[in-house]
């Protein structure tokens, strides 16, 4: 199956700054997933990256809090824009690698101070 | 409100014995099922999981049962080992004809294996 490294693994942020994460696949594919953590909470669903178009995102989230960049089938980054401690949580990204594989990176936990 | 819903937040159970791990779920459009497991610091690893029309599915160890009438399922570990010792999530996929299947979530069962 297919690998899925992500980082940072981990970062604690000053409040109003910005932090991106990136995910590589080690395979070529076509939808990429954001999720979030918060604590005690399921992962939730940010947006759904394709390549070449614009990322669709979930209720709740919006591109200005967080951007995404998909420029090929085997990248992602999601950034946290002007950020909160409200925005402390763990970050995953996610890809469809079969028709019912879905694989996780190692996600990255961010603190925000 | 919670589509997809793991109601036990832990489990204890004692090496060699059952593990039974419970989900819900309230929307009927779901057509597959997921589950994962989940170590600290590491991203969610996928287990097993089993498609609407099926009603059991097995792999070794791990068991998924699917009650579509009830809208229940349940992942049996026989025997239960301490590396199972993780947090397992319920997932279900939601399928609209040319959507994007997105995996909707339960908050995870914190699964205990005592030696």
């Amino acid at each position: 199956s297919a690998v899925i490294s992500q980082k940072p693994s981990r970062d604690i942020c000053q409040r109003g700054t910005s932090l991106t994460i990136q995910c590589q696949v080690d395979s070529q594919v076509t939808m990429m997933f954001w999720y979030r953590q918060q604590p005690g909470q399921s992962l939730t669903l940010i947006a759904t990256a394709n390549q070449g178009s614009e990322a669709t995102y979930e209720s709740g989230f919006v591109i200005d809090k967080f951007p995404i960049s998909r420029p090929n089938l085997t990248f992602s980054t999601l950034t946290v824009s002007n950020m909160s401690p409200e925005d402390s949580s763990i970050y995953l990204c996610s890809a469809r690698t079969s028709g019912y594989g879905y694989t996780f990176g190692s996600g990255t936990r961010l603190t925000v101070v | 409100d919670q589509q997809v819903k793991q109601n036990s937040p832990s489990l204890s159970v004692q090496e060699g014995r059952i593990s039974i791990l419970n989900c819900d779920y309230t929307n009927s459009m779901f057509d597959y099922f997921l589950w994962y497991k989940k170590y600290p610091a590491e991203g969610p690893t996928f287990l097993i999981s089993i498609s609407s029309i099926k009603d059991k599915n097995e792999d070794g160890r791990f068991t998924v049962f699917l009650n579509k009438s009830a809208k229940h399922l349940s992942l049996h570990i026989v025997p239960s080992q301490p590396g199972d010792s993780a947090v397992y999530f319920c997932a279900a996929r939601e399928f609209y004809g040319g959507s994007q299947g997105n995996l909707i979530f339960g908050k995870g069962t914190k699964l205990s294996v005592k030696p």
